[in-house]
């Protein structure tokens, strides 16, 4: 399969709390890149992480890649009310697919 | 930032009329665009890939002729659903890649399309 995983497929955590999501794949990547989806939207990229980088920041983001075990993860820190959406992992090989997602849920 | 306009992002029409859908990169030039479908709840399935100049490359099970793409520039992809049928209903999403392999993608704000 040329696309990742999620997981947990859903998760809900209280407002403050971190929010950890994975992403597992089977074949060899270019970059792995995490989206973001709000209900009844379009994707909005969050993070890209070239397949030679191990870990990447961005605002109360972090992203880590471990191609040995063909795996990623997406950390929130701190999170709000209004992270609240899906979230996706992409395989960039030659094209852009995206596993079914992890749904989260961040209640005030 | 990069921005991707798609058109229209609500769409009611017939069983057995055509429907086109736009999607338009605004302030970048796109060489690949991808065309996904939604269903609720659930992750976005590629449709075809769409290189400017070029045919498109469909999905297995993607019907060519029923899903026509037209990638005729660098800044524009679209997507006609011809004769459309009720379970061609659907949230349907384009994205576009700039110009480096490396680039990540831009998405439209989708289509909700509804054939009744």
């Amino acid at each position: 399969s040329q696309q990742g995983e999620e997981d947990p497929q859903a998760l809900s955590i209280q407002e403050g709390e971190n929010a950890t999501m994975n992403c597992s794949y089977k074949t060899s990547i270019n970059n792995l890149q995490w989206y973001r989806q709000n209900s009844g939207r379009g994707l909005v990229h969050l993070i890209l992480i070239r397949s030679n980088e191990r870990e990447k920041h961005s605002g109360r983001l972090r992203v880590t890649l471990d191609t040995s075990k063909k795996s990623s993860s997406l950390l929130i820190t701190a999170s709000r009310a209004a992270d609240t959406a899906s979230y996706f992992c992409a395989l960039n090989i030659n094209d852009m697919r995206f596993g079914a997602g992890t749904r989260l849920t961040v209640k005030p | 930032g990069a921005v991707v306009s798609q058109h229209p992002s609500r769409v009611i029409c017939k069983s057995g009329t055509s429907v086109k859908i736009e999607c338009r990169s605004l302030d970048f030039q796109a060489t690949t665009m991808f065309w996904y479908r939604q269903f609720p709840k659930k992750s976005l399935m590629l449709m075809a890939t769409s290189n400017e100049g070029s045919k498109a490359t469909y999905e297995q099970g993607v019907e060519k002729d029923k899903f026509l793409i037209n990638h005729a520039s660098l800044t524009l992809s679209t997507l006609t659903v011809t004769s459309a049928h009720p379970e061609d209903s659907s949230f349907y999403i384009c994205s576009a890649r700039g110009l480096s392999y490396n680039s990540p993608l831009h998405f439209g704000n989708g289509t909700r399309l509804t054939v009744t």
